[in-house]
C-alpha cells in the first residue's frame, strides 16, 4: 500500500516564476491538504481539497492555487514565486470528509529553493 | 486565529533522562493531535486527543490533555536516541490543522 508521494523532491526556481508541485494520496483517501514548512518553523496550512473543490484556505495571497483531480491526486501551483516562498511543501491526506479532521498521512515533501 | 505555544522551543536531555512537552493555547480546544517529525523527514501521526483531562500511553509516550482542554503535554520516559526529532502540538479545525511552535529534542548517547 503506497502512501502518500509527491514530486518533484527538489526544486529550483527563480524569482517571478511559476511552479507546480504534484501529490497523491494515500489509497482509499479523498482529502488532500498542502501545507508549507519554511526552515525551523512549524507547517502552515495552505489549503484544503475534497470533491475537487477548495474546503478551506489558510492565510496565503492568491498566487498559490490549487487543483484536484477525479483521481483525488492534486496540484499546488504558485507564480510569481518571492525569495520568501523558499520552503518545505507537504501534503497530506486523509479520509475524514464533512467531519473534524482525523489523522493526517504526510508526504515526504518538496523542497523549493527560489533563487 | 488559532494561537498554539509549545515550550521549551529545544531541550536537550541525555540518553535515559526523561522529557516533557507543554503544549498552550490561546482558545478552547475540541482535541489535539500531537505529531513526530524526525529531521529531515515529514510530520508523523502520534496520537489525538479528545475528552478532557484525557491521558493515553504509548510505551515510554503518555499525552495528556488539560481539563479546560487549552492545554496538553507529552512526557517521554528513559529518552533513547530514537527519540530525536521535533515535536509538535497540533490544534484540530474543521478543515486544517493548526502546527504549534514544536520542541525540538535532542537526544546525547
Amino acid at each position: 500500500d503506497a502512501g502518500v508521494t509527491q514530486s518533484p523532491t527538489h526544486l529550483i526556481k527563480t524569482r517571478g516564476q511559476q511552479v507546480t508541485l504534484r501529490c497523491s494520496p494515500k489509497s482509499g483517501h479523498d482529502t488532500v491538504s498542502w501545507y508549507q514548512q519554511a526552515l525551523g518553523q512549524g507547517p502552515q496550512f495552505i489549503f484544503q481539497y475534497y470533491e475537487e473543490e477548495e474546503r478551506q484556505r489558510g492565510n496565503f495571497p492568491d498566487r498559490f492555487s490549487g487543483h484536484q483531480f477525479p483521481n483525488y491526486s492534486s496540484e499546488l501551483n504558485v507564480n510569481a514565486l518571492l525569495l520568501g516562498d523558499s520552503a518545505l511543501y507537504l501534503c497530506a491526506s486523509s479520509s475524514i470528509s464533512g467531519r473534524r479532521m482525523g489523522e493526517q498521512f504526510f508526504g515526504p515533501g518538496t523542497r523549493l529553493t527560489v533563487l | 486565529g488559532q494561537q498554539v505555544m509549545q515550550i521549551p522551543q529545544y531541550q536537550h536531555v541525555q540518553e535515559g533522562e526523561d522529557f516533557t512537552t507543554y503544549c498552550n493555547s490561546s482558545t478552547t480546544l475540541s482535541n489535539i493531535q500531537w505529531y513526530k517529525q524526525r529531521p529531515g523527514g515529514h510530520p508523523v501521526f502520534l496520537i489525538q486527543l479528545v475528552k478532557s483531562g484525557e491521558v493515553k500511553k504509548q510505551k515510554r509516550l503518555t499525552f495528556q490533555f488539560g481539563e479546560a482542554k487549552k492545554n496538553s503535554s507529552l512526557h517521554i520516559t528513559a529518552t533513547q536516541t530514537t527519540d530525536v526529532g521535533t515535536y509538535f502540538c497540533v490544534a484540530t479545525g474543521a478543515n486544517n490543522l493548526f502546527f504549534g511552535t514544536g520542541t525540538r529534542l535532542t537526544v546525547i548517547p
